[in-house]
């Protein structure tokens, strides 16, 4: 079935510091989407992307969908201590309303 | 817009009972549905899909008689864990896509079910 892998697994940044991740795919994707998990919460939505070299900012949040279709990054400005949590991309292919998920990048700020 | 609500966000259950999670969108018709677990420090993995008025889709590997889902409404689904065993200790998330102010919404996700059998 369809992998998303993303990279990196975990990061340790200070505060103020920019973050940037990435999910790329063996397959192409149609949307691309990414969202925040906070511990015992459900993931919530970040940022949609619908178009091959879309840019999509959300506040401090920019996203990219890849040239190829296989791939989108997630960069996150001056980060503070609420940016921590786990940060997933997904994606859905043409004619399949479900979501593959990648593996996650787990994000903590040191004060 | 787009809320999805779940319930409870915990419960404890006593081995070989069954029990039902609610998933419900709050502002919006969810033609589709979808409930996911997810084990500590591991991503999403997708058990259903349902549509509104039809059997559920379950994925490969997923009995559909143990985890029994129920999409009755536009803004209600439901997940029986039947005859509930440890290893079903787990969090259970759903989340729902459907029609928004007449657009199609991405899916929007509850907060989650922590079930625990004991």
């Amino acid at each position: 079935g369809q992998q998303l892998n993303q990279s990196p697994q975990s990061m340790f940044i200070q505060e103020g510091e920019d973050v940037s991740m990435n999910c790329t795919s063996s397959s192409i994707f149609n949307t691309w989407l990414w969202y925040k998990q906070e511990p015992g919460e459900g993931p919530v939505l970040l940022i949609a992307l619908y178009k091959a070299g879309e840019l999509t900012s959300n506040g401090r949040l920019t996203a990219q969908f890849g040239i190829t279709r296989k791939d989108s990054f997630l960069n996150i400005s001056a980060s503070i201590p609420s940016d921590v949590g786990i940060y997933f991309c997904a994606g859905t292919y043409f004619g399949n309303e479900k979501l593959t998920f990648g593996t996650g990048t787990r994000l903590t700020i040191i004060p | 817009g787009a809320v999805v609500s779940q319930h409870p966000s915990w419960v404890i259950c006593k081995s070989g009972t069954s029990v039902k999670i609610e998933c419900r969108s709050l502002d919006f018709q969810a033609t589709t549905m979808f409930w996911y677990r997810q084990f500590p420090k591991q991503s999403l993995m997708l058990m259903a899909t349902s549509n509104e008025g039809s059997k559920a889709t379950y994925e490969q590997g997923v009995e559909k008689d143990k985890f029994l889902i129920n999409h009755a409404s536009l803004t209600l689904s439901t997940l029986t864990v039947t005859s509930a065993h440890p290893e079903d200790s787990s969090f259970y998330i759903c989340s729902a896509r459907g029609l928004l102010d007449g657009t199609n919404t991405e899916a929007f996700f509850g907060q989650g079910t922590r079930l625990t059998v004991v």
